[in-house]
């Protein structure tokens, strides 16, 4: 049973630039997550997919957009980079099972760096 | 928002000794979570917990959830290298977005 895989692993890219990230969740979860981690910080929640929806958002930018395939795997999108927006970005996954409502399960992350 | 603090920030200790870090919030938990993330990876789920006053054991790990439902701590005992890692608690605010501390950094040297 596969866990939460995430792609790329790293990314550089430079200011203004677009990216786009990938994440797959875990068997049986329906509902993504994304956050963002700045070194030697804990995460910040950006938002959440459910039925290829947005339900919940962080105190983050427009420039920051997802969503959410039918497959219910997930896209985090980028643009107009900016130096500030180099971290670790994490993507969560878990179910709206009410018996399983406080799990979620990571991924390894995408490592991404803007020069 | 709820904002969850976390003590201490750094911790750095023997192999062998014992270690409590804490999680505190200025208002009530609906649940907590508690993560250990290695260098590189994401965090990873230890335990949830949900009743005031509840203690959970995992090997050990001695988790504790205040009566009150705003503070928990996780209790170390005889720490190994492989407990080196950020320790993160995190709430699920009610349903709406899981909510972070900044973390406990913790060595433990052979």
């Amino acid at each position: 049973d596969a866990g939460v895989t995430q792609s790329p692993t790293h990314l550089i890219k430079t200011r203004g630039q677009q990216v786009t990230l990938r994440c797959s969740p875990k068997s049986g979860h329906d509902t993504v997550s994304w956050y963002q981690q700045a070194l030697g910080q804990g995460p910040q929640f950006i938002f959440q997919y459910y039925e290829e929806e947005e339900r919940q958002r962080g105190n983050f930018p427009d420039r920051f957009s997802g969503h959410q395939f039918p497959n219910y795997s997930s896209e985090l999108n980028v643009n107009a980079l900016l130096l500030g927006d180099s971290a670790l970005y994490l993507c969560a996954s878990s179910t709206f099972d009410r018996g399983s409502r406080y799990e979620q399960y990571f991924g390894p992350g995408t490592r991404l760096t803007v020069t | 928002t709820q904002l969850l603090e976390q003590s201490p920030q750094f911790l750095s200790i023997q192999e062998g000794e014992n270690l409590t870090v804490y999680c505190n919030s200025s208002s009530v938990f609906s649940s907590l979570q508690w993560y250990r993330q290695e260098p590189g990876e994401g965090p990873v789920l230890l335990v949830t917990v949900v009743t005031g006053g509840e203690v959970k054991k995992l090997k050990r790990l001695t988790f504790q959830f205040g009566d009150a439902r705003k503070d928990s701590s996780l209790h170390i005992t005889a720490a190994q290298p492989g407990d080196t890692g950020l320790y993160l608690c995190a709430s699920d605010n009610y349903g709406q977005n899981f909510v972070f501390g900044p973390g406990t950094r913790l060595s433990v040297l052979p």
